[in-house]
């Protein structure tokens, strides 16, 4: 599974946008993008993903590049409670892998008031 | 809407007992994953189950550890016996199929005395 890059931590206003970016410039053609986001050390929550069109859901909407070497996350109106570590990976969803997950560190982002 | 249960959320055992850790996937979901937390560092894949057997599993997972589905709800992940390393969260997690994304549970944290 390729390799993604993520900054180690962001703030956000509350009520403004959250952009978190995520690097994966060795993807292939199969690869999907997933984010999934961790609150606390509770079980990691599943936000959007996708293959190569922008999507969007009542969560968050997903921005891949036209090269699909990256891609952004983004919460429309933060809140307190989006504050979390998210994540982005990137497998293959069809594959033999049988949709192992491998998680980096993730992005810690903190929304203030 | 449809959760992955996981029972106990907290277990405390003494060094060398055995555990077995319970997890109730998502009716109509069809591959079932075991991942583990150690406090303070990442997600980590342990063995991912299909079709009644064991797909793919991690170099942590060894002798020590496996996993059953005994009927056609639960999920389990034993350890035969366990060390102080095996402290951690352990979270349950399932999909439906190729292409979808994982639900988990909340966790069971494993405390090793």
């Amino acid at each position: 599974d390729a390799k993604t890059t993520q900054p180690t931590s962001m703030d956000c206003a509350e009520g403004r946008a959250a952009n978190l970016p995520c690097n994966h410039s060795t993807i292939s053609g199969n690869e999907y993008v997933y984010w999934y986001r961790q609150i606390h050390s509770q079980g990691p929550q599943y936000i959007i993903h996708g293959l190569k069109n922008n999507e969007t859901n009542e969560m968050a909407s997903l921005i891949i590049t036209e090269d699909r070497k990256s891609s952004t996350l983004i919460l429309p109106h933060a809140t307190l409670r989006d504050t979390a570590v998210y994540y982005c990976i990137v497998f293959n969803a069809g594959g033999t892998s049988y949709g192992k997950l491998t998680f980096g560190q993730g992005t810690i982002l903190t929304v203030h008031p | 809407e449809p959760e992955v249960t996981q029972t106990p959320s907290h277990q405390v055992t003494q060094m060398g007992q055995e555990v077995i850790l319970r997890c109730v996937p998502i009716s109509n979901h069809l591959y079932f994953y075991w991942y583990r937390q150690i406090l303070g560092q990442k997600v980590e894949f342990l063995v991912s189950f299909y079709n009644n057997e064991i797909s793919e599993k991690s170099e942590i997972f060894d002798d020590q550890f496996s996993v059953e589905r005994p009927d056609g709800s639960n999920f389990t992940l034993k350890i035969r016996s366990t060390k102080l390393e095996d402290s951690a969260m352990y979270f349950c997690a399932s999909r439906k199929g190729q292409g979808t994304g994982y639900t988990f549970g909340s966790g069971t944290r494993l405390t090793v005395v």
